[in-house]
C-alpha cells in the first residue's frame, strides 16, 4: 500500500538554525498537510497546501515557517530560525480529495525535531 | 474546523476484552473519522463514517454514529496487546476547509 514517507526520522539542531523537514506524499494525492505534536500533547494542525499554495494555516504557523513543493514529489516544511519550543514531532499528511469529501488523511511516521 | 472530544481519556483492559470509546462534537458533519496513534508514530486512519450512515464495521472495529446526539463510538472487540494506542475522532464539516482537528484522544492500554 502506498505510504507517506518523511525524512529524517530525527533531526537535532541548535537554536537559531534553519531546518528543512522533508515529506514525500502519496503520488496521486493533491492535498498536503503539516501537523506537529509536542511531547505529551495533542496533534496540532499547522498548514494545508493545495494547488501550489497554502489553503489554510494555524496561528502556530507564523513567519518562521514556510512550506514548499519544489518538485512533483516532495513537500517540505522549513523553520527559519528554530526555537527551543519548536521541539516536537512533525507529521506530514496527504489526501486525494478534501477530507470533507469522505477522504481520509494519510500520515507519515514523523520527524522528531530536537532544538538544543 | 471542529474537533471531537473523546471519552474516556484513558482505558485499561485485559487482552480479549472489548474496548469502547466515545466521541462528541458540536455542529453538523459530512463525516466522522477515527484514527489510531501508536506511541511515537503517525496517525493511522481506521474508519470513516458518513453522516447518513449509522454503523460501520472493519475487522474487529465497529463504529456507530448518532447525528441527533452528535456522538460516535468506536468499539474494539477481542482486544489484543497490539491495540494499545491512542485513538482520536475527527468530525468533518463541509465548510471548514480541508484540515482535520484532533482532540486529546483516548489512551487505550491492553494488558496481556
Amino acid at each position: 500500500e502506498p505510504e507517506v514517507t518523511q525524512t529524517p526520522s530525527h533531526q537535532v539542531t541548535q537554536m537559531g538554525q534553519e531546518v528543512i523537514l522533508r515529506c514525500v506524499p502519496i503520488s496521486n494525492h493533491l492535498y498536503f498537510y503539516w501537523y506537529r505534536q509536542i511531547l505529551g500533547q495533542k496533534v496540532e494542525f499547522l498548514v494545508s497546501f493545495y494547488n501550489n499554495e497554502i489553503s489554510e494555516k494555524s496561528e502556530i504557523f507564523d513567519d518562521q515557517f514556510s512550506v514548499e513543493r519544489p518538485d512533483g514529489s516532495n513537500f517540505t516544511l522549513k523553520i527559519r530560525s528554530t526555537k527551543l519550543e519548536d521541539s516536537a514531532m512533525y507529521f506530514c499528511a496527504s489526501s486525494d480529495r478534501p477530507s470533507s469529501y469522505n477522504s481520509p488523511l494519510h500520515f507519515g511516521n514523523g520527524t522528531r525535531l530536537t532544538v538544543t | 474546523s471542529q474537533q471531537g472530544e473523546e471519552d474516556p481519556q484513558a482505558l485499561s483492559i485485559q487482552e480479549g476484552e472489548n474496548a469502547t470509546m466515545n466521541c462528541s462534537y458540536k455542529t453538523s458533519i459530512n463525516n466522522l473519522q477515527w484514527y489510531r496513534q501508536n506511541s511515537g508514530r503517525g496517525l493511522v486512519h481506521l474508519i470513516l463514517i458518513r453522516s447518513n450512515e449509522r454503523e460501520k464495521h472493519s475487522g474487529r472495529l465497529r463504529v456507530t454514529l448518532d447525528t441527533s446526539k452528535k456522538s460516535s463510538s468506536l468499539l474494539i472487540t477481542a482486544s489484543r496487546a497490539a491495540d494499545t494506542a491512542s485513538y482520536f475522532c475527527a468530525p468533518r464539516t463541509g465548510t471548514a476547509g480541508n484540515k482535520l482537528t484532533f482532540g486529546g484522544g483516548t489512551r487505550v492500554l491492553v494488558k496481556p
